[in-house]
């Protein structure tokens, strides 16, 4: 059964900072999710990250995917209020058929 | 126009009761999915629906059921709902392999 970490699973820091959030899996997979949700709200898809060393950035977002070590990353450089929210990875592994296995959440606040 | 839409947004009902959610895509996806996000905000995964195909959970009690009446629907039935059913029940959709689902805004049950 496919297993999926993220630690920490919450997160205060200041404006201005930087931090890792970090999400480790399990099984083989070479596909893996970014996604943010604000409090009552839905999932957006923040990031794909489709290969061994893929790297994406959107703003002050960075994620990054190592299947060898089954670890991905997500980087928030230089902290703002706005980005507090929900993030969840998310991992495939088996084509689609049976949906993401999510991990549980890093719940992060960023205090002006 | 709403990519995924779910009615209704909020469902309060009481023990015993049967009810059902209903789901649409206007995206042109081939698969659909249910997912339920506990108080915790875990997410797991309960159903996917390709090509009339269905795969279960395995860990999803019998008195839920979903019934897809062409590609772009996805509902969810729930018999004798029970207090543990309380939860936030998302559908979504997407293109398994290689790009991010799609979610709804998701359904607040609250079982009395």
């Amino acid at each position: 059964e496919l297993k999926v970490e993220q630690n920490p699973l919450f997160l205060s820091m200041q404006e201005g900072k930087n931090y890792t959030i970090y999400c480790n899996y399990s099984t083989t997979s070479d596909r893996l999710y970014w996604y943010r949700q604000d409090p009552g709200k839905s999932l957006e898809s923040l990031f794909v990250l489709l290969s061994n060393g893929a790297v994406k950035q959107e703003g002050r977002l960075m994620a990054s995917l190592d299947t060898k070590a089954r670890l991905s990353t997500l980087h928030i450089t230089a902290a703002v209020h706005d980005l507090s929210a929900t993030y969840f990875c998310a991992v495939d592994s088996k084509g689609g058929a049976d949906g993401l296995t999510f991990g549980k959440g890093t719940h992060l606040i960023i205090q002006p | 126009d709403t990519a995924v839409s779910q009615t209704p947004k909020y469902l309060v009902t009481q023990m015993g009761n049967d009810k059902s959610i209903k789901c649409e895509q206007n995206l042109g996806h081939d698969t659909m999915y249910w997912y339920k996000q506990d108080s915790k905000k875990f997410l797991k995964i309960m159903f996917s629906y390709n090509n009339k195909e269905l795969i279960i959970n395995e860990t999803v009690p019998n008195r839920f059921s979903p019934k897809s009446p062409d590609k772009a629907h996805l509902n969810l039935h729930i018999n004798s709902l029970e207090l543990g059913d309380s939860a936030v029940y998302f559908c979504a959709s997407g293109y398994p392999y290689t790009a991010p689902l799609h979610f709804g805004n998701g359904t607040r049950l609250t079982v009395t």
